[in-house]
């Protein structure tokens, strides 16, 4: 079956350091790959995506990169800003068949300090 | 609505009772999906719905859950005799539909269950 393996949390870093959270997936077929993240109180929010091998998925200064060869989809973010504090989830999911339904990892909580 | 809402935001029930939980999704999203949020499992599928198709509901965990979706839009999740380890935040989200192409999955802000 289908399944998420993400780098276990939590993350503290400084403001302005480099950001890698290592995400790995196990799937059958070619699935679309997520991250979502979910800020403190609130619900969860698509980050960036990726729908085919070699895709980059960009958004808010977060790149991730489809790697069909090593089954892993990356998180990396140049420099982090406070307001980045948040739990951040990868994703897969499915691109035939009916359902749709998102497999997650476990999220990566990470605190970004001033 | 500009997003996905659900009701209500927190619920605090006694083990044994039945408990309803609503989703409203974004408006012309045909694709509706149940999610659980808990400690123990992290994010787990529970059920989808697309259009007028029966329901996956591979993701139930149990013949407690069920779920209806009334006219295509607003959706009710139903947890009878409830158990603790059904505290959970349980997280709706919707989608444009179609094959090919997968759709964005627009998530609401959840509803947080605490069975005491």
């Amino acid at each position: 079956g289908n399944s998420v393996t993400q780098m276990e949390g939590p993350v503290t870093l400084s403001e302005e350091a480099f950001l890698t959270i290592n995400c790995t997936y196990t799937a059958t077929g070619y699935p679309s790959l997520f991250w979502y993240v979910q800020y403190p109180g609130e619900g969860l929010q698509l980050l960036l995506k990726a729908t085919k091998a070699d895709d980059k998925g960009s958004n808010k200064g977060f790149e991730a990169t489809y790697r069909k060869e090593t089954t892993s989809f990356h998180l990396e973010k140049g420099s982090v800003q406070v307001s980045d504090s948040a739990v951040y989830f990868c994703a897969l999911s499915r691109t035939s068949g009916s359902a749709r339904q998102l497999t997650f990892g476990s999220g990566t909580q990470l605190t970004v300090l001033p | 609505g500009a997003g996905v809402s659900q009701s209500p935001s927190n619920k605090v029930t006694e083990k044994g009772k039945d408990v309803e939980l609503r989703c409203d999704p974004i408006s012309g999203h045909t694709a509706l999906y149940w999610y659980r949020q808990s400690l123990g499992q992290g994010l787990e599928f529970l059920i989808y719905f697309q259009g007028n198709s029966a329901p996956d509901k591979s993701g139930l965990p149990s013949d407690r859950f069920s779920a209806e979706r009334t006219g295509g839009s607003v959706s009710t999740l139903t947890i009878q005799r409830t158990q603790q380890e059904d505290s959970a935040v349980y997280l709706c989200a919707s989608s444009l539909a179609g094959t090919g192409v997968l759709k964005t999955q627009y998530f609401g802000p959840g509803t947080r269950l605490l069975v005491l």
